[in-house]
């Protein structure tokens, strides 16, 4: 079955650090990717996607995501997180619908 | 409109209960989504309306959840004889174009729904 794991569910980490949450995916045909984040109190956004061409992606906010075909990962990674990066994050997987992660929450504590 | 927006934005309703939740999307977007999210989990997909045309209900839980789009702009989720474990935070989210599902989809606050 199509599916798509978060593997962590609370990551909690110091300003400054660095930052990659892992996403994989169960399908062998073509995907698109997302990640989105959910800021405390407010809507899912998204962050960056993936549908072709160079496999590393540039999101807003410093973040970006490499999409590793071989491993079906789609890992999202910043080099230096902010207090303001605290939010929900989700993948996401186009198959013939969309399918989310379970999600990570990420605190980032000042 | 600004973005998406739905009503209400928190539903207690008693076991039995039908319920209707609106979702008024981005003014001229094509596609129109509804998710369900349990708490603790990510959304997950139950309908898709490419304007007014239902063109995916598979995710739609039983027969008891109905989806409509008249018009092609405003929809309606609509659960009749709520359960206990249609508790959850409906969001809705919209697409500017057909076959939105490989494009950005903007979301809404969501419903959050309570059955007792």
């Amino acid at each position: 079955a199509q599916s798509v794991s978060q593997h962590n569910h609370h990551v909690i980490l110091s300003e400054a650090a660095s930052l990659e949450l892992g996403c994989n995916y169960s399908y062998g045909g073509t995907v698109n990717l997302f990640w989105y984040v959910q800021y405390p109190g407010q809507h899912l956004q998204l962050l960056l996607k993936y549908f072709s061409g160079d496999p590393l992606v540039k999101g807003i906010k410093g973040f970006e995501a490499e999409f590793i075909k071989s491993k079906f990962s789609f890992n999202l990674r910043k080099p230096s997180v902010q207090w303001s990066d605290t939010a929900e994050y989700f993948c996401a997987v186009n198959f013939n619908d969309m399918r989310f992660g379970a999600g990570t929450r990420l605190t980032v504590k000042p | 409109g600004a973005g998406v927006s739905q009503s209400p934005r928190y539903k207690v309703a008693k076991r039995g209960q039908d319920v209707a939740l609106r979702c008024d999307p981005i003014s001229g977007h094509v596609s129109l989504f509804w998710y369900q999210q349990a708490l603790g989990q990510g959304p997950e997909f139950l309908t898709y309306f490419q304007n007014e045309a239902q063109l995916d209900k598979s995710g739609l839980p039983s027969d008891r959840f109905f989806a409509e789009r008249p018009e092609g702009s405003v929809s309606t989720l609509k659960i009749q004889r709520t359960q206990q474990e249609d508790s959850a935070v409906y969001l809705c989210a919209s697409s500017a174009v057909a076959g939105g599902l490989s494009n950005e989809q903007f979301f809404g606050p969501g419903t959050r729904l309570t059955v007792l």
